[in-house]
């Protein structure tokens, strides 16, 4: 599974907008990139995922740039309670069942 | 959406005493699920792999007499910590992958943990 690179920690201010960077220079063409966010003290929770078109669910947006090298997850109005360490997690499509690899995640801190 | 169910979700336990963590999936099947150890400001790590009627397998560094695993259903997998010490002190997680195929295949439902303090 691709290498992922994210800030270490971000601010947003509640109602606006929260831009979460990821950078995946090495991902291959079969990878796909997937986001987690994990509360203090909970589980992690599933996001978002997506191969190369931008994607949008009920939670989140994802853009996916055109070289696939990076992405951006995005919280269009951002609440206290989004506020969490995001991971984003690149890899392939396993026929079997295999963990996640958690790296250290962007501590998105969303202020009042 | 897929439930996984992990309890208790606070234990404290004196050293040299066991205990129990089970993890659940509450409507769905998992014939494979996974342990995670958290410490303090740091990221997940996996602990071990529990495969439904089966020898579990265990990360690197991992001791499996004392992180004992039993998958003995399709909804259920428990570690047991043996002998736990205040090094053992830890916040446990499960996970269970979805039955989907594809790329859905890689969503996991994750507990919402237990929180180990071994005095």
């Amino acid at each position: 599974d691709a290498k992922t690179t994210q800030p270490p920690s971000m601010d947003c201010a509640e109602g606006r907008a929260a831009n979460l960077p990821c950078n995946h220079s090495t991902i291959s063409g079969n990878e796909y990139v997937y986001w987690y966010r994990q509360i203090h003290s909970q589980g992690p929770q599933y996001i978002i995922h997506g191969l190369k078109n931008n994607e949008t669910n009920e939670m989140a947006s994802l853009i996916i740039t055109e070289d696939r090298k990076s992405s951006t997850l995005i919280l269009p109005h951002a609440t206290l309670r989004d506020t969490a360490v995001y991971y984003c997690i690149v890899r392939f499509v396993y026929t079997g069942r295999r963990a996640l690899t958690f790296g250290s995640g962007t501590r998105l801190q969303v202020q009042p | 959406g897929a439930v996984v169910s992990q309890h208790p979700s606070w234990v404290i336990c004196k050293s040299g005493t066991s205990v129990k963590i089970e993890c659940r999936s509450l409507d769905f099947q998992a014939t494979t699920m996974f342990w995670y150890r958290q410490f303090p400001k740091q990221s997940l790590m996996l602990m071990a792999t529990s495969n439904e009627g089966s020898k579990a397998t265990y990360e690197q560094g991992v001791e499996k007499d004392k992180f004992l695993i039993n998958h003995a259903s399709l909804t259920l997998s428990t570690l047991t910590v043996t002998s736990a010490h205040p090094e053992d002190s830890s916040f446990y997680i499960c996970s269970a992958p979805g039955l989907a195929g594809g790329p859905e295949g890689n969503i996991q439902y994750f507990g919402a943990g237990t929180r180990l303090s071994v005095l």
